[in-house]
């Protein structure tokens, strides 16, 4: 049963520069979520998807955009990329079962984001 | 901001119970407490939630105090691999298609050191 997937692994971007990051979630699950983790810190919410739309959002700018496929992958983008968004990437999948969400998230290993 | 508090740094010799302690005094009547660790270079790893009621899995026990002000997880014989950082969130069971649904809110942890 393969789980949460990410890929890369690792990215080295400049400033300015536009990404892309993607997750394929855990075999069976249909929501996703991305989080942000600065050094040192622990991860911070960016949003997160389910059925393709996005559902709740952190306090992340417009620069922070994603997309859920039919499949149930995600990717993640980030446009004109400061020094600052340089951070660990996390993507989680969970499953939505019934009317509640109380669900544990499986988080997938990262990539890890450096921007020069 | 994470609504509970935690130590920032714990030692625990190998092959003792390790107990790990979070205070969430604002914690509403529909919230649950999560446990989550991540250990170096990893992405999160889910342990254990809990309502009211004391809870034990193949990983942990979950102790919830009767005011559900604080609780204590307790790895009962940890071992070197048991070194991480834990998280304690707790979160809203959200209903499908609320506000609500998903988010983790991470604070700073607690960083488990187990020794020989």
């Amino acid at each position: 049963d393969a789980g949460v997937t990410q890929s890369p692994t690792h990215l080295i971007k400049t400033r300015g520069q536009q990404v892309t990051l993607r997750c394929s979630p855990k075999s069976g699950h249909d929501t996703v979520s991305w989080y942000q983790q600065a050094l040192g810190q622990g991860p911070q919410f960016i949003f997160q998807y389910y059925e393709e739309e996005e559902r709740q959002r952190g306090n992340f700018p417009d620069r922070f955009s994603g997309h859920q496929f039919p499949n149930y992958s995600s990717e993640l983008n980030v446009n004109a990329l400061l020094l600052g968004d340089s951070a660990l990437y996390l993507c989680a999948s969970s499953l939505e079962q019934g009317r509640m969400t109380y669900n544990e998230q499986f988080f997938g290993p990262g990539t890890r984001l450096t921007v020069l | 901001d994470a609504k509970t508090t935690q130590p920032p740094s714990m030692d625990c010799a190998e092959g003792r119970a390790a107990n790990l302690p979070c205070n969430h005094s604002t914690i509403s009547g529909n919230e649950y407490v999560y446990w989550y660790r991540q250990i170096h270079s990893q992405g999160p790893q889910y342990i254990i939630h809990g309502l009211k009621n004391n809870e034990t899995n193949e990983m942990a026990s979950l102790i919830i105090t009767e005011d559900r002000k604080s609780s204590t997880l307790i790895l009962p014989h940890a071992t070197l691999r048991d070194t991480a950082v834990y998280y304690c969130i707790v979160r809203v069971a959200g209903s499908h298609g609320s506000s609500n649904t998903g988010k983790l809110i991470f604070g700073q942890g607690t960083t488990l050191q187990v020794k020989p």
